[in-house]
């Protein structure tokens, strides 16, 4: 069955760019959507579509798709920013998350 | 805009069916799917399944002999049932919105989830 793959956390330094990386197999070939999710609170969908951001996402939120990565950016990543972040895709039969990863603004 | 609102028993025993109801407000259940997504204690993201607003329905290949999901275009809500239900299944409980097609949009809209404890 396919898998995604996420790294556990990820740190970024206030004001600089994060980049939270997806893998699996040939994901290039899948749409990919971008969940983000704080503490407490439901999940809230920050990209659709491997790049495309709903309305009301900063424009500091961009995601890209290619070979076996997918990867989310944050650009001038702020506290708000933290957060766990969820990559989704559609794998023929079920809906697949993948684990997870756990964003720190330091 | 749209507004989802999960409710159910907070607690359910061991063996026994487990059963939610997402209300959906300030809008129409007609050409969306609709979908539930479960949270575990301290864990990720597990898909459950889907309803179209047609009734066709769809669910995880783990779950899928014990996931049942309703629609009741009336009443503007959609249901789940879990049967058989253990204390893995305890969890916080999500409904979601999803436009067609399903693999192009993402969930849009998302309940604010409810928690479900499998205990006797």
């Amino acid at each position: 069955s396919y898998e995604l793959t996420q790294p556990l956390s990820v740190s970024v330094a206030l004001g600089q760019t994060a980049r939270i990386p997806c893998g699996g197999n040939n994901i290039g070939s899948k749409v990919v959507h971008w969940y983000q999710q704080k503490p407490g609170q439901a999940p809230v969908l920050v990209i659709y579509r491997d790049s495309k951001r709903p309305s009301g996402i900063p424009e500091r939120f961009s995601g890209s798709n290619s070979g076996n990565t997918a990867t989310l950016t944050i650009s001038r990543a702020q506290a708000g920013d933290e957060a766990d972040y969820y990559c989704q895709v559609w794998d023929s039969i079920t809906v697949l998350f993948g684990g997870g990863t756990k964003l720190t603004v330091l | 805009q749209v507004q989802l609102q999960e409710s159910g028993p907070g607690l359910v025993k061991p063996s026994e069916t487990l059963s939610l109801t997402c209300f959906v407000s300030g809008g129409s259940i007609s050409g969306y799917y609709w979908n539930w997504v479960r949270q575990p204690p301290g864990k990720g993201l597990e898909y459950i399944g889907y309803i179209y607003y047609s009734g066709s329905t769809n669910s995880n290949p783990s779950l899928k002999s014990r996931v049942s999901i309703s629609l009741d275009t009336s009443k503007n809500l959609f249901s789940l049932r879990l049967s058989s239900v253990t204390a893995a299944d305890t969890a916080v409980y999500y409904c979601a919105r999803a436009p067609p097609p399903l693999t192009d949009f993402g969930m849009d809209v998302w309940g604010q989830g409810t928690t479900v404890t499998v205990s006797s």
